[in-house]
């Protein structure tokens, strides 16, 4: 079974530039999640979907980040301006179904450089 | 509110010693618990869950996990480290009714000295 794929795996931009995420869940998995992780910190919910729809965006910074799955697939997450503050490893997960005993299975991250 | 307290933010033990990693919880509903690790420069992998079947849990390489309501705590345990087990671990708790989302302890950095 394919697992949670992200691209790409590393990014380093300047402050103020924009950078995007791209996120592919396991097939048939209708919940996909972003986390963010800054570097000696858990992982911190940044938006939860079920299949294409928002479930949870309450610590999603909207005006500069965004996000958004296609078809109930594929998800993107962007940021525009990028801050120093935003360095961090950007998790994609995935699970079956929205409950509270489900496994979410995580994707490799994508780690982003602020500079 | 829930959430997850790992006591040790960094545990040191020799190959083949016992693991402890703590792990205390805060849930006003009873709670789903798990443990996940992560490897450098990979993503994370369920070790374990708790889900109010039976209280002891084991998981994949030799993991086990004890959750007692009593204390609040649901601590992971091995009875011998190997050197592949030297990585980053966190308890996470889910939110009763909310969907699925988890909530991340601070993580625990295991490490294996040989």
């Amino acid at each position: 079974e394919a697992g949670v794929a992200q691209s790409p795996r590393y990014k380093i931009i300047e402050k103020r530039q924009s950078v995007a995420f791209w996120c592919n869940p396991i097939s048939g998995h209708a919940t996909l999640y972003w986390y963010q992780q800054i570097l000696g910190q858990g992982p911190k919910l940044l938006i939860q979907f079920q299949n294409n729809g928002v479930v949870d965006d309450s610590q999603l910074p909207k005006d500069r980040f965004s996000a958004e799955r296609l078809k109930g697939v594929d998800s993107t997450l962007k940021i525009q301006p990028a801050k120093l503050e935003d360095s961090a490893v950007y998790l994609c997960a995935s699970s079956l179904v929205p409950i509270e005993n489900t496994e979410a299975f995580f994707g490799q991250g994508t780690r982003l450089t602020v500079v | 509110a829930q959430s997850v307290t790992q006591l040790d933010s960094h545990v040191s033990v020799s190959e083949g010693t016992p693991v402890l990693l703590r792990c205390n919880y805060s849930s006003s509903y009873s709670p789903s618990l798990f443990w996940y690790v992560q490897h450098p420069n990979k993503g994370l992998q369920l070790l374990l869950k708790y889900t109010s079947a039976a209280t002891l849990v084991k998981g994949i390489n030799g993991f086990e996990a004890e959750f007692k309501k009593s204390e609040t705590s649901f601590h992971l345990t091995k009875p011998s480290a190997h050197m592949s087990d030297a990585a980053e671990y966190f308890c996470v708790v889910t939110l009763y009714n909310q969907g699925g989302k988890l909530i991340f302890g601070q993580g625990t950095e295991l490490s294996v000295k040989p």
